[in-house]
């Protein structure tokens, strides 16, 4: 079974660094894009960025670049959201989801993990 | 990045009705174009890609057209399990992949 689990909640202080995991299991991790998303209450999901995890090419969302950085680990499948300093508008659900080629130009979000909750207050 | 826009934010719906969805993108995004559903507390999931290419186990009381700027998704016969938000999202090539803003159903 194709599955990207996430970790769990967080609850941090503003200032204070993090990273999220999405281990990814089911199929060959080198193979496709895997995606960061956050989607804040009662909102539309957000592409924040995405990486490749056969070379770790990235791509950024310019809403997003500088503030967080993504990264992959071949040897255990996993990818990883990392901020260095979180702010309080950073409380959002944070997904993960594989990038699939549909042919052409259509790249949808297949598979989703569960999401993690992050929430930033003082 | 392209704008993307769903009429109506909501609807009221009955068990049995057929709904209809609509997208609009900022520019032409051809047939890039694709449809999630979201229920409460769980991840969005995969309904029809490409416009109107229904994802593997989904009923086919779904169905997606259109191209260029203009998408519609229908629900057929609606069931219980089909209350939820429904999304679309573009991956034009060369543009930020964005989603829209979201359409929610419930029962009337």
């Amino acid at each position: 079974e194709v599955q990207l689990v996430q970790s769990g909640p967080e609850v941090k202080k503003p200032g204070e660094s993090l990273r999220i995991s999405c281990k990814v299991s089911g199929y060959s991790f080198t193979l496709y894009w895997i995606a960061w998303v956050r989607q804040l209450p009662g909102k539309g999901p957000e592409l924040m960025a995405k990486i490749d995890p056969s070379d770790s090419d990235t791509n950024y969302s310019p809403a997003f670049q500088g503030h967080v950085t993504v990264s992959s680990d071949k040897s255990t499948a996993t990818a990883y959201l990392h901020w260095d300093s979180l702010e309080a508008s950073d409380t959002a659900m944070y997904y993960c989801a594989r990038l699939g080629n549909y042919g052409g130009n259509s790249n949808a979000f297949d598979i989703w993990g569960q999401g993690t909750m992050i929430t930033v207050s003082s | 990045d392209i704008q993307m826009t769903q009429s109506p934010s909501s609807l009221s719906a009955s068990v049995g009705d057929t709904v209809t969805i609509t997208c609009r993108a900022g520019q032409t995004v051809s047939r890039s174009l694709h449809w999630y559903q979201q229920k409460p507390g769980k991840a969005p999931g995969l309904l029809i890609y490409a416009a109107s290419t229904l994802k593997s186990g989904v009923p086919s009381r779904f169905s997606g057209s259109g191209s260029g700027t203009d998408f519609t998704l229908t629900i057929s016969s609606l069931q219980p399990e089909d209350f939820a938000t429904y999304y679309c999202q573009h991956s034009y090539s060369g543009h930020l992949f964005t989603f829209g803003p979201g359409t929610t159903v419930d029962l009337k």
